[in-house]
């Protein structure tokens, strides 16, 4: 198995730009999570899903973050419009079950100009 | 309200001696508790964890972690440190409704 794959590993944009950051999960996991980690805040879980179902947004910062996961094998989150504030490395993670520990991407750093 | 405390940014040991990396938490109920290693650039590795039984539970690469519920911490150590295990370590707990949350993570500096 490939593991957790995240694209793009690297994303430079603009301020008012709009960023989409993807995630393959690993094949029959069931859980997906989306984190943000940066040098003041440290490791922020985001949002997360069961089976596709978003379980638990409240940390996700503002209105300008979403998150969808359309199917089983693909979940995306996007920034609209981007700031500076926004710029970290996004993590995406998935589990098999809820009681199990959970694999990470390798991450998308983001810088936002 | 609930947390991980990781109260040390950095820990540095010579290679070969014994390292603790300390984690204590304040959750309701009974924790799932896990510890995750993180090289630069990568995303986060697990290592082991602990959901019931044996307060020892023993891991990847020679990592061991101990439960003790009283204290409640759940303190990360190996035997002989390696310079590879030079990295950035967290504690994580598990919540009811499945949330995990993190400690801030604590540095790990072996030399040679």
């Amino acid at each position: 198995d490939a593991g957790v794959i995240q694209s793009p590993r690297h994303e430079v944009t603009e301020m008012g730009q709009e960023v989409t950051l993807r995630c393959k999960p690993i094949s029959g996991h069931d859980y997906l999570f989306w984190y943000r980690q940066t040098m003041m805040r440290g490791l922020e879980l985001l949002i997360y899903f069961n089976n596709n179902v978003p379980i638990d947004d409240s940390g996700m910062p503002e209105d300008r973050f979403s998150a969808k996961m359309p199917n089983a094998s693909f979940s995306t989150l996007k920034i609209q419009p981007s700031e500076p504030r926004d710029s970290a490395v996004y993590f995406c993670a998935s589990s098999l079950t809820a009681n199990n520990e959970q694999f990470f991407g390798p991450g998308t750093r983001l810088t936002v100009l | 309200a609930q947390s991980v405390a990781q109260p040390e940014d950095q820990v540095n040991v010579a290679e070969g001696n014994p390292l603790t990396v300390k984690c204590t938490y304040s959750v309701s109920g009974n924790p799932y508790l896990f510890w995750y290693v993180q090289y630069p650039n990568r995303g986060l590795q697990f290592l082991l964890k602990y959901i019931t039984g044996d307060n020892l539970v023993k891991g990847s690469y020679g990592f061991e972690a101990e439960f003790n519920k009283s204290q409640t911490s759940f303190h990360l150590k190996k035997p002989s440190a390696l310079v590879s295990d030079s990295a950035l370590y967290f504690c994580a707990v598990r919540l009811r409704g499945f949330k995990t949350i993190f400690g801030a993570g604590t540095r790990l500096f072996v030399k040679a």
